[in-house]
């Protein structure tokens, strides 16, 4: 059967605040990472990437962080909406190796 | 078209069956991956295919077989299955095995083993 026991992250914000969901790596040789947004039942939707030559990306709404000093990525959703109510995962690959690698995920709950 | 299609959408098998999972892309990309994904985990890289031929095998049981027709299809092939198989299984495909290239995720199979 399924597994229990394991709690996700979660982080609960009302509409129209921003939200900042953060994200620990692992491997020195990561240079590339993608947050995904997954909603139930669905696949992973790519949100926002960033390659490690950068340390800031915006999109429409988001901005993604990186610090590659500590291993840490962080996703920056402005003016939270309903909408994004979802499970965030950071992922990380390197351009030496094909191997797309999740972290845990974070729940995030937008109330109205 | 920029989309991974993943059939059938549901599927409960019995532990004797043999069943297979489709998955399949029309953008060109050259690598195709199957992940595993369980309730309130991360999805679990299980197998990668590059240029059809297959490149990483994560230590997957036997009792799931891969198979890359060609360069637009990728297949899981299911046999002897245990409930603890039981999960929601994702494919995705990406331009090249080397990254650098976003991945793109189908919206999966759910798995129920009986």
């Amino acid at each position: 059967g399924e597994s229990v026991g394991l709690h996700l992250p979660t982080l609960s914000v009302q509409e129209g605040d921003n939200s900042i969901i953060n994200c620990a790596y692992s491997n020195s040789a990561s240079d590339y990472f993608i947050w995904y947004k997954q909603e139930s039942g669905k696949g992973p939707q790519f949100i926002i990437d960033i390659r490690s030559n950068m340390d800031k990306r915006q999109g429409q709404r988001v901005t993604v962080l990186l610090n590659k000093t500590v291993k840490h990525l962080s996703l920056q959703i402005a003016a939270t909406q309903p909408g994004d109510s979802a499970v965030y995962f950071c992922a990380e690959t390197g351009t030496s190796y094909g191997k797309l690698t999740f972290g845990q995920g974070t729940i995030l709950t937008v109330h109205p | 078209d920029t989309e991974v299609t993943q059939t059938p959408k549901h599927l409960v098998m019995g532990m004797t069956n043999k069943k297979s999972l489709k998955c399949e892309q029309h953008m060109g990309h050259r690598a195709m991956y199957w992940y595993k994904q369980k309730a309130k985990k991360p999805p679990e890289l299980m197998f990668v295919y590059s240029y059809e031929k297959l490149s990483i095998n994560e230590s997957v049981p036997s009792r799931f077989s891969p198979e890359c027709p060609n360069s637009s299809l990728l297949n899981l092939h299911l046999h002897a299955l245990q409930p603890e198989d039981s999960a929601l299984y994702l494919c995705a495909s990406s331009q090249q095995e080397i990254a650098n290239y976003g991945y793109t995720f189908g919206s999966g199979t759910r798995l129920t083993v009986v």
